[in-house]
C-alpha cells in the first residue's frame, strides 16, 4: 500500500511569491492535515480537511490556505511568502475517525530568498 | 492553553543503554497520547499511543505509559540500537473530534553510539 505522497520535495522561492504543494494519501483516507515544521517553533498545526471540508485549524495567518478536493488529494498554498516561512511542511492522512493514527508523508521542504 | 513538554536533547547513549525520555502535557479533559518517531530526512512515524488513564503503548521495545495523576507519558526502552537514533516527539489529541490536530512537543534528539 503506498504512503502519504507529497510533492515536490524541495522548493526554492523568493520572498512576495506564492507557492502551492500537493499531498497524495493513502488510499482509503479522507482526513489530509498540514503541519509546518521549524527548528525553533518546532512542529506546528495549519489545517486539516475531511472529505472536501475544512475541519479544523490552526493560528496561521489568512496567507496559508488550503483545500482538498473529491479523491482527497490537497493541496497548501501559501501567498505573499515571507523568510519566516522556510520550512519542512508535512501533511498527514488517515481515515478520519477521532481515534485514527496520522500517517505522515516526507515532506516538502520550502526555502524562501 | 494546551501543551506539550519533552526533556531536551541531545540524549547520547551506548548501544545496550536503557533509555528514558521524560514527557509532561497540560490540557484539560482527557486527551489521547503519541509517541512519533522522526528518521532523518523523512516524515514522522506513530511509535505507540494510549488513549486513556492508565493505558500502556508499547511497540519496537518501547513502551510509554498515560499517567493521569502526574500529566506524564514518559518513553522508555530497556536496550536501545544504534538504528534508534532519531528524533522523538511526544503528541496529545486533546478531544476525540479533533481528528488530525496534534500538539506535538519540541522534539528530543537521541543518537546511539556502538
Amino acid at each position: 500500500k503506498a504512503g502519504v505522497t507529497q510533492t515536490p520535495r524541495y522548493l526554492i522561492k523568493t520572498r512576495g511569491q506564492q507557492v502551492t504543494l500537493s499531498c497524495s494519501p493513502i488510499s482509503g483516507h479522507r482526513s489530509v492535515s498540514w503541519y509546518q515544521q521549524t527548528p525553533g517553533q518546532g512542529l506546528q498545526f495549519l489545517f486539516e480537511y475531511f472529505s472536501e471540508t475544512q475541519r479544523n485549524k490552526g493560528n496561521f495567518p489568512g496567507r496559508f490556505s488550503g483545500r482538498q478536493f473529491s479523491n482527497s488529494r490537497s493541496e497548501m498554498n501559501v501567498s505573499t511568502l515571507e523568510l519566516g516561512d522556510s520550512a519542512l511542511y508535512l501533511c498527514a492522512s488517515s481515515l478520519g475517525g477521532g481515534d485514527s493514527p496520522l500517517h505522515f508523508g516526507n515532506g516538502t521542504r520550502l526555502t524562501v530568498t | 492553553g494546551d501543551s506539550v513538554t519533552q526533556m531536551e536533547g541531545p540524549v547520547t547513549l551506548s548501544e545496550e543503554a536503557f533509555l528514558t525520555i521524560n514527557c509532561t502535557y497540560t490540557a484539560t479533559g482527557y486527551p489521547s497520547l503519541f509517541w512519533y518517531v522522526q528518521y532523518p530526512g523523512e516524515g514522522l512515524q506513530l511509535l505507540l499511543k494510549a488513549t486513556k488513564a492508565d493505558d500502556k503503548g508499547s511497540n519496537k521495545g518501547f513502551e510509554a505509559t498515560y499517567r493521569k495523576e502526574t500529566t506524564s507519558f514518559h518513553l522508555e526502552k530497556g536496550s536501545v540500537q544504534v538504528s534508534d537514533s532519531a528524533v522523538y516527539f511526544c503528541a496529545l489529541r486533546r478531544t476525540y473530534n479533533q481528528g488530525g490536530k496534534l500538539i506535538f512537543g519540541q522534539g528530543t534528539e537521541l543518537s546511539v553510539k556502538p
